[in-house]
């Protein structure tokens, strides 16, 4: 079935700094991929999805990433800032079955 | 819309005893999923159903757990003879959409098995 890498488990990040969460999958029948942000002590919520026939969306603040040929996805904060203090969770999903796989997710940490 | 509902918010339970967790889903939406959420293993897909069909229960530890949708407006998992090692978050999902397969997540319940 499929598994979902992502990377890193942890960053701390500096306010203005970049901060880059990259997730790797194996199944090649991946079509839809999406990340989720959880704040502390709340559930997760939708942060952007990303569909096959997409390679980039942006959002406010942050820009997506996908690469079907090496199986990669990546959620890039650009600017970052206190309140993108967060986890953040990459998830796949296959054309050929309705099971949501997650990443492991990592926990981004935003300093003044 | 109130989104997810999960009920209770939090729940202590002693060693052996056992507890229900219940999910009433947005309506109109087809699927419900449950995970687990701890520290040390992220996110664990335990089991989920469309149009209150059991799809996928690979996740579920198969003695202990079990899952049921009786009706399109709620869910349950219930853990019977609670270990402390069940001590997690339980979070559910609903979907309305088989294809895209967005998942809406409910606050979670908090179990915690003394």
């Amino acid at each position: 079935g499929e598994q979902v890498e992502q990377r890193p488990p942890h960053l701390s990040v500096r306010e203005g700094d970049s901060a880059v969460i990259t997730c790797t999958y194996t199944d090649p029948n991946s079509y839809y991929f999406f990340w989720y942000k959880q704040e502390p002590g709340a559930s997760l919520q939708l942060l952007m999805k990303v569909f096959s026939s997409t390679e980039i969306n942006e959002g406010q603040g942050f820009t997506v990433l996908l690469n079907k040929k090496d199986k990669r996805l990546s959620l890039n904060l650009t600017a970052a800032h206190p309140g993108d203090s967060a986890a953040y969770f990459c998830a796949v999903t296959s054309s050929n079955t309705d099971k949501v796989v997650f990443g492991t997710g990592t926990r981004l940490q935003v300093s003044p | 819309n109130a989104g997810v509902i999960q009920t209770p918010r939090h729940k202590v339970t002693g060693k052996g005893q056992e507890a229900t967790l219940w999910c009433e889903p947005i309506s109109g939406h087809s699927a419900v999923f449950w995970y687990r959420q701890t520290i040390v293993q992220g996110l664990e897909f335990l089991t989920y159903f469309r149009n209150q069909a059991p799809i996928d229960d690979s996740g579920m530890p198969k003695e202990r757990f079990s899952a049921q949708m009786p009706n399109q407006s709620h869910s349950t998992l219930k853990i019977q003879s609670t270990q402390p090692q069940d001590s997690a978050v339980y979070l559910c999902a609903s979907s309305s959409d088989r294809v895209e397969n967005t998942l809406y997540f409910g606050a979670g319940t908090r179990l915690s098995v003394l």
